[in-house]
């Protein structure tokens, strides 16, 4: 089955500057990679996907990139705010008609002031 | 992912007992999941439902059963089986028919008294 590794599992940024989280997975035939934000004790939401024909998308100040031949897909966070705190979770799922996720182990995002 | 309702927030089971946690959608969503997560271990699939009267075991099925005799409904029953219930319980939701996305529930926490 699919496995989905996630790095770094902690990461602190001063205000301001880049945050950049790396996700590898194991199934060539993955098709579609979401990444969900969670803020403490609070549900998993949605904040980027991206689809396997698809090399980068952006939204704001969020991006994400796949790199298909290489099987791993990052999110880069710019201009981090106070309000980016949170773990940030990659999944990855496999092609056809299942729709399956399998997560990474999340990473938590902190903010320096 | 408002339209994604679990119930209770906190359930207290005692040795030997087995409980049932809800999930409710008024999506009109096809797909239903259940996801348990302990800290540092992301969200590990229980089971999962992609029509009603069909579901499949997920990673971690052993002690958990499921039912989905309703379109909007899949609850959990965390049985006696399962030694270590301590977790955040998450319900999840997806359209189906190719379409990926995850919505999740509020979650609920399970503690052993």
């Amino acid at each position: 089955g699919e496995n989905v590794e996630q790095h770094p599992s902690t990461l602190s940024v001063q205000e301001g500057d880049s945050a950049v989280i790396k996700c590898t997975y194991s199934d060539s035939a993955s098709n579609y990679f979401p990444w969900y934000k969670q803020e403490l004790g609070k549900r998993p939401q949605l904040i980027i996907d991206i689809r396997s024909n698809v090399g980068e998308k952006k939204d704001q100040r969020i991006a994400v990139t796949l790199n298909k031949t290489a099987k791993h897909f990052s999110l880069h966070i710019t201009e981090t705010q106070p309000e980016d705190s949170a773990v940030y979770f990659c999944a990855a799922s496999p092609g056809g008609s299942n729709y399956k996720l399998t997560f990474g182990k999340g990473t938590l995002l902190t903010m320096n002031p | 992912d408002g339209g994604i309702t679990q119930s209770p927030k906190y359930l207290f089971r005692k040795e030997g007992q087995n409980v049932t946690l809800s999930c409710e959608q008024n999506l009109n969503h096809d797909a239903m999941y259940w996801y348990r997560q302990d800290p540092g271990q992301g969200l590990r699939l229980i089971y999962y439902s992609q029509i009603v009267n069909d579901f499949q075991k997920g990673d971690i099925a052993e002690g958990y059963s499921v039912s989905r005799e309703k379109k909007e409904s899949f609850p959990l029953t965390v049985t006696s089986a399962q030694k270590n219930p301590t977790a955040f319980y998450l319900c999840a939701s997806s359209i189906g028919q190719g379409l990926k996305t995850q919505y999740f529930g509020p979650g609920t926490r399970l503690l052993v008294l």
